[in-house]
Parts: C-alpha cells; structure tokens; sequence
C-alpha cells in the first residue's frame, strides 16, 4: 500500500535492550524524520534524513543512531535503551502538495515504545 | 535554538463554543504549518501560511499568520465534538526543519 509505515506500532523492552523501530514510505520522498512525542513536549525532533546516506540530527538525538541505505527506509535504533526513552515515536517523510505547492510532513502511525 | 510556543496547553469547551489557540516563535518564520492529531492518531496536515499577515479559512477554522512573520493562530468556530483532538503548530526558518509547538487538546463537551 503507498504511504508511510511504521514497525511496530507497539513495543515493550527492558533497559540496556537494543531496540530498532522501522518505517518505511513509498512516495520516494527525499526527505524522511524521526520525533518523539512526550507529554508537554510536543514532537521533538531526534534525526532526519535528506536523501539517502545523509543524515543529521535534531533537537534530540542523544542515545539514538539513524542509518538510510535506502530511500524507502529510515530505522532508528536506541542502543541500549532507556526508561527516559519511553515515548511514542513518529516518522515522517517530506513531500509537496499538489506541482506547485508548499511541502509537508506526513506522518506514520507511530510506535509506542515501553521501556521498563 | 529555535523555540516554537503554543498556548494554552489543554482547553475544555462546551460544544458550540468557540475555540482559539496560539503560536509564538522566538525567531521570524519562513512559513508555519498547522497539524491536527486525533486522540491515538497521528499529525495530520491541515494548512500552511507563508504571507505576512495571511488569513486562511476552512469551513469553521481560521488560520492567522502574525505581520512580523512570529506568531499565529488557529480559531474553531462553533466547536464540534469532531473537533477533538490536540493542534500543533510547526514553524521553519530553513524548510528543512520543521519546529513544532507543544500542542493545544482540545476536549469538546456535548
């Protein structure tokens, strides 16, 4: 199906786990993101990715790592988790609204991830 | 860094009340989107605002962008309980990154 998709929508782990939450889109959309969305913080930003095999990172990238081999495909990993990192995690890839118009995000389903 | 702020952070209102909700950013802004997230749903893009001072209308929202490009606002007019849902305001400077705000839930009483 076209769109963005996450993997899995739901996640329970223990701390020091390795953990990698999947998302896959199938617009080719050059840019793709990756926030967590925490009680009063809003969505935060940890990595986002321009193209494949560039990525950079957001407001807080700290106890993650990105990787894009591929257009399609965005994972992020938490090394060695953390109850901190308790949260529900959204991708996002960037594409525009109609030929001419403005770009957007458009956001998969999310991943809500349990550390205990 | 960049800071985008929205207030209030919860609103309750009674159905067919009125309802508004405000973004500020510490920086001037390139353009500012608006999202809306039902509960257990995800961001969904409702409207961008380039312009200086732009207004933009869908059916019972409004949508303001401020003169000096730093804040803007979103009014329901006439809440309905489909209205629920939290509203995130995300601004850019770059068109890279998109700043969100913290979100506005809004609870709509029958």
């Amino acid at each position: 199906d076209a769109g963005i998709t996450q993997s899995p929508r739901y996640k329970i782990t223990e701390t020091g786990r390795q953990v990698t939450l999947m998302c896959h889109q199938t617009w080719s959309h050059s840019y793709m993101f990756w926030y967590r969305q925490d009680l009063g913080h809003g969505l935060r930003l940890i990595y986002y990715s321009a193209a494949a095999d560039i990525t950079d990172k957001g407001e807080v990238p700290d106890g993650y790592v990105v990787s894009r081999s591929k257009t399609e495909n965005f994972p992020l990993t938490l090394e060695s988790a953390t109850r901190s990192q308790t949260s529900v995690y959204f991708c996002a890839s960037r594409g525009r609204i109609g030929l001419a118009g403005g770009v957007i995000q458009y956001f998969g389903a999310g991943t809500r991830l349990s550390v205990l | 860094g960049q800071q985008v702020m929205q207030i209030p952070q919860y609103q309750h209102v009674q159905e067919g009340e009125d309802f508004t909700t405000y973004c500020n950013s510490s920086t001037t802004l390139s353009n500012i989107q608006w999202y809306k997230q039902r509960p257990g749903g995800h961001p969904v893009f409702l409207i961008q605002l380039v312009k200086s001072g732009e207004v933009k209308k869908q059916k019972r929202l409004t949508f303001q962008f401020g003169e000096a490009k730093k804040n803007s606002s979103l009014h329901i007019t006439a809440t309905q309980t489909t209205d629920v849902g939290t509203y995130f305001c995300a601004g850019s400077n770059t068109g890279n990154q998109f700043y969100f705000g913290t979100g506005t839930s809004l609870t709509v009483i029958p």
